[in-house]
């Protein structure tokens, strides 16, 4: 079945450790995304991707760092610059297209880690 | 200016009725717009998208789209307690990747 696999589910970290999450899909996307999600609060958008080796900043990238060296693969990074990591947080992928053609492309969502400092 | 804007909630209706939600968004050159449903704990899941002016109904879900006023919505018919969630609205730039969703209305539906 294609979809989108996201490990751990729950991940502790203690302070000052770097982290890795893991994103793996096997829909054939060329975009990904990772987004934080805060109790209460909607997606913030902290890394995106929309080709292999090429990745831009979302709205809170500090702190965090990413990779796309592989199509299916986009882990993030929780480094210890990042000073308040405890959330929620989902990868996404969505076919990318050129401009003006099939605009109706959802973003399907993994089953989200969540990140507890300990 | 945030650049997708929702009213947080609880917006509470009895069963039966319809529950209507609201998105604005600010970026006049965005063309896609989707709602997602969110339950607790959970990862999203994608319920409507939109693109044209106008309205799209899929089953009890209705959305309509305002590009002149820039506001999407989403109506809910027959409201079930099984509905009770968190609604987010997302918004592509067309040509772009990049998908920036609003905070999200919590919705309660009250048996």
């Amino acid at each position: 079945d294609g979809g989108i696999t996201q490990s751990p589910k729950y991940l502790f970290r203690k302070e000052g450790q770097n982290v890795t999450l893991s994103c793996e899909q096997n829909l054939n996307h060329d975009a990904m995304y990772w987004y934080r999600q805060d109790p209460g609060q909607g997606l913030r958008l902290i890394y995106y991707s929309q080709i292999v080796n090429d990745f831009q900043k979302g709205d809170i990238a500090e702190g965090y760092s990413v990779s796309r060296e592989k199509k299916e693969s986009f882990p993030l990074t929780v480094t210890s610059a990042q000073k308040n990591p405890t959330a929620f947080y989902l990868c996404a992928s969505s076919i990318s297209l050129g401009a003006g053609i099939l605009l109706n492309t959802e973003a399907f969502f993994g089953q989200g880690t969540r990140l507890t400092v300990v | 200016q945030k650049e997708v804007e929702q009213n947080s909630g609880p917006l509470s209706v009895p069963e039966g009725a319809i529950a209507s939600l609201n998105c604005t968004y600010s970026d006049r050159g965005s063309q896609s717009f989707f709602w997602y449903r969110q339950y607790s704990g959970k990862s999203p899941e994608l319920i409507m998208f939109i693109y044209s002016n106008g309205d799209k109904e899929d089953g009890r879900f209705t959305a309509q789209l305002n590009k002149a006023s820039q506001y999407v919505s989403l109506l809910i018919r027959d409201s079930q307690p099984s509905d009770s969630a968190t609604y987010l609205c997302a918004v592509k730039v067309g040509g772009y990747q990049k998908v920036t969703f609003g905070t999200g209305t919590k919705l309660q539906v009250i048996p």
